[in-house]
């Protein structure tokens, strides 16, 4: 069974700084996509950022990145240049191309620092 | 991306009666799911609804207990029935666009007294 593991259950970070969130999975498929979402106190769940298994390359959105190791099944979040506005929880999650089930981690809350 | 709407956002019901959660696309979509968050926890998906054919419930979710509509492309229902406080949680719908995204709604706070 595929499972998402986030060993972070809290981060913190000093704004203007960087953090990197990890999250594992396990899976037998080699076809898949992987998702960052934040989900701020507001509870609004945001996409932040989608890795196609197949890509080598890692994503980048802004500030986001990811660090997708596919031997390893580790798909890590970076956020540069923190900012108080990233004070949320993050999920990490898991989706294989011939299902439409979203496999969510646990989560990571994120505190932000001035 | 979907813009999704859910009504009501929040609402506190006595044990034992019945609350039905709405879910509005504004945009045609095949998919809609149903989350549940409980306090402090992950999501974990309740069913999925396709147009035009009966919810697929995941473990531990019963047609009964979870009855879901979905009437046409563009909204769907959810409703939790003969509620207790083990129902107090976070219901969220989600869309899926052609890439494989999802996109939440804001969520409905229920709490069961």
């Amino acid at each position: 069974a595929q499972t998402v593991t986030q060993s972070q259950p809290e981060m913190s970070v000093q704004e203007a700084e960087t953090v990197t969130l990890s999250c594992t999975y396990d899976t037998s498929e080699s076809d898949y996509y992987l998702f960052w979402y934040k989900q701020p106190p507001s509870r609004q769940m945001i996409l932040v950022i989608r890795q196609e298994a197949y890509k080598q390359q890692n994503a980048t959105e802004n500030r986001f990145s990811v660090n997708f190791q596919k031997a390893a099944k580790s798909f890590s979040l970076k956020i540069s240049d923190s900012q108080l506005g990233d004070a949320a929880m993050y999920f990490c999650a898991y989706r294989t191309w011939n299902t439409d089930k979203l496999i969510f981690g646990t989560g990571t809350r994120l505190q932000v620092f001035p | 991306s979907a813009v999704i709407s859910q009504k009501p956002s929040r609402d506190i019901c006595q044990r034992g009666t019945s609350l039905t959660i709405q879910c509005q696309v504004d945009s045609q979509v095949t998919m809609m799911f149903w989350y549940r968050q409980q306090p402090g926890q992950s999501l974990t998906l309740i069913a999925t609804a396709n147009q035009g054919s009966e919810a697929t419930y995941e473990s531990g979710f019963v047609i009964d207990k979870f009855p879901i509509s979905r009437p046409n492309l563009t909204f769907s229902t959810l409703t939790v029935s003969n509620m207790s406080p083990e129902d107090s949680s976070i219901y969220l719908c989600s869309v899926e666009d052609y890439s494989y995204e999802q996109y939440f709604g804001p969520g409905t706070r229920l709490t069961v007294t």
